[in-house]
């Protein structure tokens, strides 16, 4: 069975610092996304990453995966109030399988 | 182009009432999934279709929820009868499925509350 794990599960950080998120999950994947969730909204798709290797940016939020290590990191660069949100991974098991199996969320919260 | 559309967007009812949920994928899409979100026990996947099939429904909780799909172009996911411990949000997922990638684009959500 496909286990996906964040950690944190919780971050609270201040504006203007750097942090990173980790997701690992416990098969072998070349197929991994990020989402976010801001309170009281649905889930936005944020980054799809398809190889190992690949990397992901948009304005302060940089996403990278591993394949080998199965590990993908979601970075933070000079942290924004408006990135708060939950932030959720999901991996993709591929070969005739839709399913995405998500990690617990990592809730993050930038203090002004 | 319009996204997952999922109707109503809240709904309070009292236990034992049927509650029906309803979702309409993106155009195109072939693949529709039914998720359940709480603060307890996150989110988790209930069932989804593949070409208006059931793949998969071992999330479903018990008998008392039931989900189909009549054509590419709505889902419904029925409780009944709906009990407190039911209040949730409940999201409807579509995807287009390939050998590439399975991208899911979310609903809005519904919020159900089970008095």
């Amino acid at each position: 069975e496909l286990k996906v794990e964040q950690n944190p599960l919780f971050l609270s950080m201040q504006e203007g610092k750097n942090y990173t998120i980790y997701c690992n999950y416990s098969t072998t994947s070349d197929r991994l996304y990020w989402y976010r969730q801001d309170p009281g909204k649905s889930l936005e798709s944020l980054f799809v990453l398809l190889s190992n290797g690949a990397v992901k940016q948009e304005g302060r939020l940089m996403a990278s995966l591993d394949t080998k290590a199965r590990l993908s990191t979601l970075h933070i660069t000079a942290a924004v109030h408006d990135l708060s949100a939950t932030y959720f991974c999901a991996v993709d098991l591929s070969f005739g399988n839709e399913k995405l199996t998500f990690g617990t969320g990592t809730r993050l919260t930038i203090i002004p | 182009d319009a996204g997952v559309i999922q109707s109503p967007r809240h709904e309070v009812t009292e236990m034992g009432q049927e509650v029906t949920l309803r979702c309409k994928p993106i155009s195109g899409h072939n693949s529709l999934f039914w998720y359940r979100q709480t603060m307890m026990r996150g989110l988790e996947l209930l069932i989804y279709f593949n070409n208006n099939v059931p793949i998969d429904d071992s999330g479903m909780p018990e008998d008392r929820f039931s989900a189909k799909m009549p054509n590419a172009s709505f889902s419904t996911l029925k409780i009944q009868p709906s009990e407190p411990r039911d209040s949730a949000v409940y999201f409807c997922a579509s995807s287009f499925h390939s050998s590439s990638y399975n991208e899911q684009f979310f609903g809005p959500g519904t919020r159900l509350t089970v008095l």
